[in-house]
């Protein structure tokens, strides 16, 4: 089966733009679709991208989502940094078989 | 409200059995694919498997296969995740989740998720 792969951590300051990849290292990326989830601490995941780049009702624009064919990855942008987005965010994608694969999860530290 | 409401926190011992339940509310339980993922304590998301309420199709992860049960009771909306014989590394939090879409074509997009039930086992 296929990884993906994200940065452990990442830290930016409120009102600021974080961008967190997603790199899978075998198959093609834009072949299956990427969804990202927010885990905060004690909650569930919950999406804040699915299909690639798509929003959830109550999902803030201020998230989108990104495939990069020439790296492999996929990407989670969150613009305009809030205290209340410090999360775990996980991408997850799957192959032709349906086996779903998650990222090991970045943590997002907005201070 | 779509809502999926998990079994509360379990405590066991090694070698003994387990079944946890995921009841689902507010959507037809049988159109839609219904998964289990597990998380060890200050670990990431593995995928265990997914099972179709409607006919009960089932499949688990690899890593899973052989190593828990997943079922469904469609008369009473409810999924279950089941073990025969604990180890402490079962030790973790257990979220069931629903596909985004109905009917059995899977993108593999799952919302909402339960609010997870912890499993520790330990002699």
């Amino acid at each position: 089966n296929f990884m993906l792969t994200q940065p452990h951590s990442m830290s930016e300051s409120p009102e600021k733009t974080v961008t967190i990849s997603c790199t899978r290292n075998s198959g093609i990326i834009a072949s299956n679709f990427v969804q990202w989830y927010q885990q905060r601490p004690g909650s569930s995941p919950t999406t804040v991208i699915y299909e690639n780049n798509q929003r959830p009702s109550g999902v803030p624009d201020r998230f989108s989502g990104s495939i990069d064919s020439s790296s492999n990855s996929a990407s989670l942008t969150i613009s305009g940094l809030k205290t209340e987005d410090e999360a775990d965010y996980y991408c997850q994608s799957y192959d032709s078989t349906n086996q779903v694969v998650f990222g090991g999860g970045t943590k997002l530290t907005v201070l | 409200e779509v809502q999926l409401v998990q079994s509360g926190a379990e405590v066991k011992k090694p070698g003994e059995s387990l079944k946890i339940s995921c009841k689902a509310f507010g959507y037809k339980f049988t159109t839609y694919w219904i998964g289990w993922v597990r998380q060890m304590p200050g670990k990431g998301l593995e995928w265990m498997g997914i099972i179709y309420p409607g006919d009960s199709d089932t499949r688990y992860s690899p890593s899973f296969q052989g190593q828990v049960i997943i079922s469904a009771d469609k008369s009473r909306s409810i999924a279950y995740l089941q073990w025969s014989s604990l180890k402490a590394s079962d030790t973790a939090m257990y979220f069931c989740l629903r596909h985004g879409y109905s009917g059995r074509y899977l993108t593999n997009w799952f919302d909402p998720w339960g609010q997870g039930t912890l499993v520790t086992v330990s002699s």
